[in-house]
């Protein structure tokens, strides 16, 4: 019994870099979504998907990219790493009225 | 969503009742009561829900005034795991969307004391 499982649970990378972190949920779960959340922001949505090939933006989406080929993963890829986009990252899943969050990745950006 | 009042923190022995309090005056008819927490370093977890009624499940009960505009969550034996930051949300109930995420407030940290 899985759940939602998230990985990299920790990753130091460079300015410019790719990084993709991966997000997989063994709920079959219709609904995924990637937040953030930074000291003085709470978690703040960037993309969700309603089901697979069915992505949408949230309140920050910029400058980052996502995909879902298959209804278990929701990979999160930030094409060209920025320092601002050091942050807690939390993917979450919900089949109905209530959201099951993953453990988290803690991104840094040198 | 409606917004929701918390105290920032609170203290509660260990082994006794904690009682969490959120006020929402504003939560409209088809909104519900959401509580989450977040331990240090964790991703946020669910508790509980409710519309109108009292409810209760392993974790915890909730319990919603008549008028709907305030609520308390009820740790009933809180152990020192207890320890975190509890948020209470007010949203419609179905997760269809960005218009229907959660928004997470600052919340309670609660700490339980041995």
């Amino acid at each position: 019994d899985a759940g939602i499982t998230q990985s990299p649970r920790y990753k130091i990378t460079e300015t410019g870099r790719q990084v993709t972190l991966m997000c997989h949920q063994t709920w079959s779960h219709s609904y995924m979504f990637w937040y953030r959340q930074d000291l003085g922001h709470g978690l703040r949505l960037i993309y969700y998907s309603a089901a697979a090939d069915i992505t949408d933006k949230g309140e920050v989406p910029d400058g980052y990219v996502v995909s879902r080929s298959k209804t278990e993963n929701f990979p999160l890829t930030l094409e060209s790493a920025t320092r601002s986009q050091t942050s807690v990252y939390f993917c979450a899943s919900s089949s109905g009225d209530t959201q099951y969050f993953g453990p988290g990745t803690r991104l840094t950006v040198l | 969503d409606a917004k929701t009042t918390q105290p920032p923190s609170m203290d509660c022995a260990e082994g006794r009742a904690a009682n969490l309090p959120c006020n929402h005056s504003t939560i409209s008819g088809n909104e519900y009561v959401y509580w989450y927490r977040q331990i240090h370093s964790q991703g946020p977890q669910y508790i509980i829900h409710g519309l109108k009624n009292n409810e209760t499940n392993e974790m915890a009960s909730l319990i919603i005034t008549e008028d709907r505009k305030s609520s308390t969550l009820i740790l009933p034996h809180a152990t020192l795991r207890d320890t975190a930051v509890y948020y209470c949300i007010v949203r419609v109930g179905f997760f269809g969307g960005a218009t229907n995420k959660l928004i997470f407030g600052t919340g309670t940290l609660l700490a339980v004391q041995p």
